[in-house]
């Protein structure tokens, strides 16, 4: 089955504790994102991937980073978090860009 | 600066009735643009983009560059249809993504 994976799927932090969130996706997909979901904001892109080794910085970078070493795998890392990170995040692969994406399920996370 | 706007946070309507869910984006080049959709308890998922102009589950959306819109109809809508939309402009050659804060839509019955 097709599908894009996130785990975990929920978690509550505390303030400067380095976090990683995964994702995964079996689709052989070469571009890969990270979106934060916020109440009257939609989504806002965090980071991309267009292949393994290449990301570049979307609309929100700012305390997030990533890495692409293989191609199924894109984790989402918080180095220090902080409660204004506190969001739903959601990690997105497609074959490339403008076609179809498939989204993960969601990391609801919560940082005090 | 690259912008969606989508005005309306909440629109209800009656089955049966025309929809249309508003979108605006501000770019400077030729923007890709697509609309999303989250159902209740799924993940999100793309509806239609305007480069195919396709019809997807009786959605329309066309383009317009004149008033930089690209507005979501639908003739009749269904009460399944109830779910969140999300407008979105691709930039960077489609890598970027721009969404709009969304509308949620409820269809009475």
């Amino acid at each position: 089955e097709a599908q894009v994976t996130q785990n975990p799927r929920y978690l509550i932090t505390v303030t400067g504790k380095k976090l990683t969130v995964t994702c995964s996706q079996n689709m052989n997909h070469e571009y890969m994102s990270w979106y934060r979901q916020d109440p009257g904001l939609g989504l806002r892109q965090i980071y991309y991937s267009m292949n393994v080794e290449v990301t570049d910085k979307g609309d929100v970078p700012e305390g997030y980073k990533v890495s692409r070493k293989e191609k199924r795998n894109f984790p989402l890392i918080l180095e220090s978090p902080s409660p204004n990170q506190t969001s739903l995040y959601f990690c997105a692969s497609s074959l490339g860009p403008g076609t179809s994406p498939f989204f993960g399920p969601g990391t609801r996370l919560t940082v005090l | 600066a690259q912008r969606v706007t989508q005005p309306e946070k909440l629109l209800s309507v009656f089955k049966g009735a025309p929809v249309e869910l508003k979108c605006n984006y501000s770019y400077s080049g030729s923007p890709e643009l697509f609309w999303y959709v989250q159902y209740s308890r799924q993940r999100l998922q793309l509806l239609l983009r305007h480069i195919s102009r396709e019809s997807i589950k009786g959605f329309t959306a066309d383009l317009n560059k004149g008033e930089t819109s690209f507005h979501l109809k639908k003739p009749f809508a269904q009460e399944e249809d109830s779910a969140m939309y999300y407008c979105a402009l691709s930039e960077g050659g489609g890598f970027k993504t721009i969404f709009g804060a969304g509308t949620r839509l409820f269809v009475k019955a």
